[in-house]
């Protein structure tokens, strides 16, 4: 079956650091590939996406590449504010398109980012 | 822009006792969800429906029920709630052919049962 791992965290970084945490996939087929992020008290929204492989979905400073040799697709940001603390989850569609798309989701990463 | 509500938002049951958590979205989407959140273990899939009067099991459906008799609507239902229900629900929902797979969702609702 499908499945997303991702980074064990919590991460803690302080402002202006650099982010990553990685993500590897199994699935089968052509996935779709997503970034959701959930702040404190709130429901899941998505951050990102990338629909095929080589696709780079970017959105408020994050970035993340889709990567189908190494079955990755790690987020990234250059400089972390305090605003970006929130738990993190990456996700993958197996039948993006249909109307039975589900999404897989992995474990979700914990960020603080101090001042 | 009220998307996708879901209620109650806290709820405290004994072991035995049912209740229907609601969930209802605005936006004419074909496929709704449920999942639950535990921590460590991310969202995991209990029951979807790709429209009205269709509904099918996901990843942990033992213990829940669901119904979807208007698009509106996807109500998930425990009959005697356990323990091991104590989690934070999330309902979500998303367009039906030609979606990428994104899903809106709702607050979230936080079940104990003692």
């Amino acid at each position: 079956g499908n499945s997303v791992t991702q980074m064990e965290g919590p991460v803690t970084l302080s402002e202006e650091a650099f982010l990553t945490i990685n993500c590897t996939y199994t699935a089968t087929g052509y996935p779709s590939l997503f970034w959701y992020v959930q702040y404190p008290g709130e429901g899941l929204q998505l951050l990102l996406k990338a629909t095929k492989a080589d696709d780079k979905g970017s959105n408020k400073g994050f970035e993340a590449t889709y990567r189908k040799e190494t079955t990755s697709f790690h987020l990234e940001k250059g400089s972390v504010q305090v605003s970006d603390s929130a738990v993190y989850f990456c996700a993958l569609s197996d039948r993006p398109g249909t109307s039975g798309s589900r999404l897989t989701f992995g474990e979700g990463t914990q960020l603080t980012v101090n001042p | 822009n009220a998307g996708v509500t879901q209620t109650p938002k806290f709820q405290v049951l004994k072991t035995g006792q049912s209740m229907t958590l609601q969930c209802a979205q605005d936006m004419n989407h074909e496929y709704m969800s449920w999942y639950r959140q535990d921590p460590g273990m991310g969202l995991r899939l209990i029951h979807y429906s790709v429209g009205a009067g269709i509904t099918d099991q996901g990843e942990v459906p033992n213990g829940y029920n669901v119904s979807r008799s208007t698009t509106e609507d996807f109500p998930l239902r425990l009959l005697s709630a356990a323990p091991s229900q104590t989690s934070v629900y999330f309902c979500a929902s998303s367009t039906g052919t030609g979606n990428t797979g994104e899903l809106f969702f709702g607050e979230g609702s936080r079940l104990t049962v003692l």
